[in-house]
């Protein structure tokens, strides 16, 4: 069974520009994340659903960045326009349902902003 | 707010040694989860306790509830094992909390 599935895996851009990361949980898994994590650092949550709804926003910088789950299977995060202060590895994570159950991981999305 | 702590944040070791990280944290849980992420990859799950203790490999997680503290063993530790070790609490409508990890590195 694939695990979950993001792209692009790397993506450099000048500032300004607009970019658009996508994840496919695993089949069947309501709960989805998606993570910012800075080199060195923890990772620090985006956005949390649960199916179609976002259940947890608040860490979410609204002026630029925006996602959406609509069928409640894959996801894409957009960030317009970019900012140096962006660069960063994209994680995205799914689980089951509810917040429960096992945690998987995507490869994550590296984003360099020039 | 649940409180995590994780020990040590740094760790360098010899190959063949016996390996523990700990976590501590302060609010009772549901459950826990010990995270792996090599140095510029993506992270692996390694354990999702709730109690009790799981072994895979060379590797053993075990949680105290009573204690509200976890650890993860690596026995025979091979350089392949060098990472980031990350204890993560919670789900549910709580959501995730992350330790601040525990860097590895075995020497050969």
């Amino acid at each position: 069974e694939a695990g979950v599935v993001q792209s692009p895996r790397y993506k450099i851009i000048e500032k300004k520009q607009p970019v658009a990361f996508w994840c496919n949980p695993i089949s069947g898994h309501n709960t989805l994340y998606w993570y910012r994590q800075n080199l060195g650092q923890g990772p620090e949550l985006l956005i949390r659903y649960e199916n179609e709804e976002a259940v947890d926003d608040s860490q979410l910088p609204k002026d630029r960045f925006s996602a959406e789950r609509l069928k409640g299977v894959d996801s894409t995060l957009k960030i317009q326009p970019a900012e140096l202060g962006d660069s960063a590895v994209y994680l995205c994570a799914s689980r089951p349902h509810g917040g429960t159950g096992e945690l998987f991981f995507g490869e994550g999305s590296r984003l360099t902003v020039l | 707010k649940n409180e995590v702590e994780q020990s040590p944040q740094n760790l360098t070791a010899q190959e063949g040694e016996f390996i523990t990280i700990n976590c501590s944290y302060s609010v009772g849980i549901s459950a826990l989860h010990w995270l792996q992420q090599h140095p510029g990859g993506g992270i692996v799950s390694l354990f999702m306790l709730s109690s009790g203790k799981k072994k895979h490999g060379r590797l053993i997680a075990t949680i105290n509830i009573q204690e509200k503290h976890s650890s993860l063993h690596i026995t025979a530790s091979h350089p392949r094992d060098s990472a980031v070790y990350i204890c993560v609490l919670g789900g549910g409508a709580d959501g995730l909390t992350f330790g601040k990890g525990t860097h590895l590195i075995i020497q050969p």
